[in-house]
């Protein structure tokens, strides 16, 4: 069975920098894209970063491009979100997805349960 | 604001059919295959269908994906209670180099 599981969320200053994980398991992490997706309460889902299976393709939303940074480590099954520079807006759900594929696509048939985050001073 | 439009809400009554509508641009839908989601309240979102109008795994063959042109259509039949929630299409844009979402539409089922 296919899990993904976030964390690192968590309440966090203005300008300020966090990260966050996925830790997956019950698929061949390597073989596939990642991404990460975010909500804002009462809103809709916002792609803001994925990269393929090996980090040689990686592309950003413009809402945080320059901020954040996507990575992954396969030998640990992991993928993740640094997230510097937070403003109020960036506060959200976050989810990890995994791509169908072994790029990055707007199909992402798995997804976490996402970890909040918090932006206030 | 997204660039993919979708209205904000639908609804209707069990056992009838209804239609998600998803409109882009040349550089979205128009060059690119629409993937929809459902989100029920509380949960994160499960891929419906994908490159189109395929059925992903395990989804009810209620649900159908179509495209023409730079729109995209969902088509829930049989309504179930069940199906109550946030629908979302999905395309790669080539101008912004990423993936866009729709910005949901809302089913409610009377």
């Amino acid at each position: 069975e296919v899990q993904l599981v976030e964390s690192g969320g968590g309440l966090v200053q203005p300008g300020m920098s966090l990260r966050l994980s996925c830790a997956a398991s019950g698929f061949v992490f390597d073989d596939y894209g990642m991404h990460w997706v975010r909500q804002s309460p009462g809103k809709g889902l916002e792609w803001i970063a994925g990269l393929n299976w090996k980090s040689s393709i990686v592309g950003y939303a413009d809402s945080v491009k320059g901020r954040f940074i996507i990575s992954r480590d396969n030998a640990k099954k992991s993928l993740f979100l640094q997230m510097n520079s937070l403003r109020a807006e960036d506060a959200a759900l976050y989810y990890c997805a995994k791509d169908l594929t072994a790029g990055i696509s707007p199909v992402s048939d798995h997804w976490g349960q996402g970890t909040q985050v918090t932006v206030s001073s | 604001q997204s660039v993919l439009t979708q209205p904000p809400s639908v609804s209707e009554a069990p056992r009838q059919r209804v239609t998600i509508s998803c409109s882009g641009s040349n550089s979205n839908i128009g060059s690119n295959s629409v993937n929809w989601y459902q989100q029920v309240p509380g949960k994160a979102p499960k891929l419906l269908i994908y490159y189109d109008d395929l059925l992903s795994s395990g989804v009810s063959d209620r649900f159908s994906g179509s495209k023409s042109g730079t729109s995209a259509s969902l088509a829930i039949s049989g309504l179930q209670s069940e199906d109550e929630g946030d629908y979302y299409c999905a395309a790669w844009d080539d101008s912004l180099n990423g993936v866009v979402f729709g910005v949901g539409t809302k089913l409610t089922v009377l």
